[in-house]
């Protein structure tokens, strides 16, 4: 099992949305974990830290279900410019490191 | 006000010919990270300094070298670059380990694209 997966994807979506990615991972002992979005050539940028039971920015909500090691981000009324992957990013326990999920890439539609 | 800053943006070296990446901080972040990211991949980490301390990846190829002089540059020195190094390398910072809530979130610079010959 590997320590971060995400959906697939690629994810298609309309104009006005609501989408949703999953993130499960495996080490329990994780603390931290962070939704980060990667523009095509570009560096990936934080969009969300996830230290509690949840929390919301605007369109952006990321909840996280420790007992089952999942965490989710709802993207509402989806934007063209919210097009890019979405990397779920948890941090290796005891360690100065972070582990990547493989991303969920979201195209918005016109 | 970039706070990580990396240089060049554009490398273009020759199969063989030593390059030299760098990244600069203005956070005072105590962990510098650098990263491989490939096309359609994660970021992969290669190493990461602890204020002076280097922790390598076991499967870092030794081809790849760091530098930390100071709090706030890092260099990545590809000393034999192949056609296989040809990648994105994304320089990060965290301002600690995380014993403290959101001091381990990591802040990536914009990147250099290295090219191969």
């Amino acid at each position: 099992r590997k320590e971060v997966e995400q959906d697939p994807g690629p994810f298609n979506v309309p104009e006005g949305a609501t989408v949703a990615f999953n993130c499960t991972y495996s080490n329990s002992a994780s603390q931290s974990f962070f939704w980060y979005r990667q523009d095509c050539r570009k560096e990936p940028k934080l969009l969300m830290s996830v230290y509690s039971s949840g929390n919301e920015d605007g369109r952006f909500t990321a909840q996280l279900n420790r007992a089952s090691q999942y965490i989710s981000l709802l993207i509402r009324d989806s934007k063209l410019s919210d097009s890019a992957t979405y990397l779920c990013v948890v941090n290796k326990p005891r360690s100065d490191k972070v582990i990547f999920g493989p991303g969920t890439s979201l195209s918005v539609i016109p | 006000d970039a706070m990580v800053i990396q240089n060049p943006r554009y490398q273009v070296t020759q199969f063989g010919k030593p390059v030299t990446l760098s990244c600069s901080q203005t956070l005072n972040h105590n962990v510098m990270y650098w990263y491989q990211q490939k096309s359609s991949q994660a970021p992969k980490l290669l190493f990461h300094y602890y204020d002076k301390d280097f922790n390598n990846e076991a499967d870092t190829p030794d081809n790849f070298q760091s530098r930390r002089p100071n709090t706030s540059f890092c260099f990545l020195d590809i000393r034999s670059p192949g056609l296989g190094d040809a990648a994105m390398y994304l320089c990060a910072t965290s301002r600690d380990r995380g014993h403290i809530p959101s001091t381990d979130t990591q802040y990536f610079g914009p990147g250099t694209r290295l090219t191969v010959l």
